[in-house]
């Protein structure tokens, strides 16, 4: 049982470039998220879908998409790449409502 | 939003001795409470969680309190062993969204 599967783990990309994270879970959990980690701050949610069909703005959507693109799967794009999102970032899936989350390994971005 | 505040942010503790860690939270509709250890390199992992309606729980060394009425709710850790060493995580949901605190790295000293 894998879990949360995120790729790529590691990626460098040039300011202004764009880029896909992929993520997949097969607990078949209803909502899925993507959050993003920096030192100090925590970990803060960028988008989420509580359900397939649905995605939503967390905290810090600016400069990001998401797809739903089926129950298993979430996406995350970055469309034009800046050195402020350079960060670990880590999707997690959950039931949905008030249960617990699981996470991935995390995929670490650097833009320079 | 939710807004989830932990303290301390950096906790070391002796061995055998206990730690204590605190959030506290903003919004009155959060009704579930998760706590998560990240070790490094890896993603969260979820360690002990509590609901609204229960007011502690407890599994092995470590134990969660929630106080609903003052919205602080507790990490416990009992007899503290050098693999607790790591980064701790409060959080709570409300409406779909779970909200983390910055975040607490204790460190075991053998």
């Amino acid at each position: 049982n894998a879990g949360v599967t995120q790729t790529p783990k590691f990626q460098v990309l040039k300011t202004g470039q764009s880029m896909t994270l992929q993520c997949a879970q097969d607990m078949n959990h209803n909502s899925m998220y993507w959050y993003r980690q920096d030192p100090g701050m925590g970990l803060r949610l960028i988008y989420y879908s509580a359900s397939e069909g649905t995605t939503d703005k967390g905290e810090v959507p600016n400069g990001y998409n998401v797809s739903r693109l089926n129950k298993r799967e979430f996406s995350l794009r970055l469309e034009s790449a800046a050195p402020s999102q350079t960060s670990v970032y880590f999707c997690a899936s959950s039931e949905g409502g008030t249960v617990s989350a699981f996470f991935g390994q995390g995929t670490r971005l650097t833009v320079v | 939003g939710e807004n989830v505040e932990q303290h301390p942010s950096t906790l070391s503790v002796q061995e055998g001795d206990s730690a204590v860690i605190k959030c506290t939270y903003s919004d009155s509709a959060s009704n579930y409470f998760p706590w998560y250890k990240q070790e490094l390199g890896k993603g969260p992992q979820l360690i002990i969680d509590i609901r609204s309606n229960v007011g502690e729980k407890k599994d092995q060394r470590i134990a969660v309190t929630l106080n609903k009425t003052a919205k602080h709710f507790s990490l416990h850790i009992t007899e503290t062993q050098p693999e607790d060493s790591a980064v701790y995580f409060c959080a709570a949901i409300s409406d779909y969204k779970l909200s983390f605190g910055a975040g607490t790295t204790v460190t075991v000293r053998a």
